[in-house]
């Protein structure tokens, strides 16, 4: 069974940068495609982008290209997720889901969610 | 590709038989997977590929569908079903969600 846990809450002040961390175990953590996907309050689901450690591969989508920056760390199955130049409007909770299937099919283990706030 | 979901929110009674669209704006093949999410937690997965039963999850959910027109139908609703459905398209990037659909109590 794997098991997603991530960083704690976090409140910054506008055009400061943060950096999430979603910690995997029970699994093979290379293989696996790991997605940030954020949600606004009262609003629906974001993907944001994703990893997948063994191919190497990385995709933003569009709107967060060049202000997101997701990497992974296989000796600690660790993944990361950093915003820069934040914004009160990126006020949200950010999670990281893990799909642990061999091709794309949907993320089966969430993290419980960091909830990152932005306000002077 | 963008996906839209109907309706955007839907009243039901314990017992009722839903049924939720889920339309890509090109196709996907049966790239495509349902998400439950209740307030103040998580998504869990209910189906992928369009119409396969993640593991634990009830029989009374069911998916069907493929390239741009895709439904989730949930039969025999419990207090527990009423929350909030996506639907995720995994066939290109950007693996985009629907806007939700949210299943409120009648």
């Amino acid at each position: 069974q794997v098991q997603v846990v991530q960083s704690g809450a976090e409140v910054k002040k506008p055009g400061s940068s943060v950096k999430v961390s979603c910690k995997t175990s029970g699994g093979t953590f290379s293989r696996y495609a790991i997605s940030w996907v954020r949600q606004t309050p009262g609003q629906g689901l974001e993907w944001m982008g994703g990893i997948i450690p063994v191919f190497r591969t990385l995709n933003y989508a569009q709107q967060f290209q060049g202000r997101v920056t997701i990497t992974a760390d296989e000796s600690t199955t660790t993944a990361f997720m950093e915003v820069s130049s934040l914004r009160p409007e990126d006020t949200a909770m950010y999670y990281c889901a893990v799909d642990t299937s061999l091709w794309p099919a949907g993320s089966d283990f969430w993290g419980q969610g960091t909830l990152v706030t932005v306000s002077s | 590709i963008q996906l839209t979901q109907s309706p955007s929110s839907l009243s039901a009674s314990v017992g009722d038989r839903v049924t939720i669209t889920c339309r890509a704006s090109q196709g996907i093949g049966t790239s495509l997977a349902w998400y439950q999410q209740k307030p103040g937690q998580t998504p869990n997965l209910l189906i992928y590929a369009a119409s396969t039963l993640h593991s634990g999850v009830s029989s009374r959910f069911s998916g069907s569908g493929s390239e741009t027109l895709f439904t989730l139908t949930i039969n025999y609703l419990q207090p527990g079903d009423f929350a909030s459905y996506y639907c995720q398209q995994l066939k290109t990037y950007p693996f985009t969600f629907g806007p939700g659909t949210r299943l409120e109590i009648k």
